[in-house]
């Protein structure tokens, strides 16, 4: 079973509206954390925002923002007022269990592609 | 200079040839990836190097072999590869430990194999 899906292969949405992007995962482990990135055409990925399982209160950062649903499973990403930079892929990913050895080992969702359009 | 430099940024190569990816990171991490990222498919984790140590090898045939002489630099080694090999590979390294340390990529090498 996928750890990590992402139902949307492909969204658009009107320059400076907000988008909801979606994520749904899998564990059995209370310790968690989830994580969004982006990739533009260049290839690199751009971390954008962290949930943390047991944080109380949904992460933020700039125009991102994390709707972080516990019991359903999901960690949306919404972006708000969207700009035409945000067209990219965007990634949900997931690091299960504990952070133990020194590292992060992370399971990537299959991606979704934004368009934004002016 | 940017966090996690890549070289090269493109590589074309027969099934006999052998080639070496770099991957060098100047953010003083102790810990670095090798993700595969083929067409349609998600990321995939094949080596994780923490403290220039390999911890984690997630099955992947001895065609690729990697290469981490200090905290700094991360090799993948390249050698009779098949077509279906051609794909990005990303490098990213970590600070760790740290349950929310997140990871920085580089900008990855797109290698076609011909």
């Amino acid at each position: 079973a996928q750890k990590i899906t992402q139902t949307q292969p492909g969204m658009f949405v009107q320059e400076k509206e907000a988008v909801t992007l979606d994520c749904t995962y899998d564990t059995s482990d209370p310790s968690y954390g989830l994580f969004w990135y982006k990739q533009p055409s260049s290839g690199e990925m751009i971390f954008l925002i962290y949930q943390g399982s047991y944080d109380q209160q949904n992460a933020t950062e700039g125009r991102y923002s994390l709707n972080f649903q516990k019991a359903r499973k999901s960690a949306n990403l919404v972006i708000s007022a969207s700009q035409l930079g945000d067209s990219a892929m965007y990634f949900c990913a997931m690091r299960e269990g504990a952070s133990t050895g020194g590292y992060n080992k992370l399971i990537f969702g299959a991606g979704t592609r934004l368009a934004v359009h002016p | 200079e940017t966090g996690v430099t890549q070289t090269p940024r493109h590589l074309v190569m027969g099934m006999t040839n052998k080639k070496s990816l770099k991957c060098e990171q100047h953010l003083g991490h102790n810990a670095m990836y090798w993700y595969k990222q083929s067409a349609k498919k998600p990321l995939e984790l094949m080596f994780v190097y923490s403290l220039e140590e390999r911890v984690e090898n997630n099955s992947v045939p001895s065609r690729f072999s990697p290469e981490c002489p200090n905290s700094s630099h991360l090799f993948l080694h390249l050698h009779t590869l098949q077509p279906e090999d051609s794909a990005l590979y990303l490098c990213a390294s970590s600070q760790g430990p740290g349950t929310n340390e997140k990871l920085f990529f580089g900008s990855g090498t797109q290698l076609s194999v011909l």
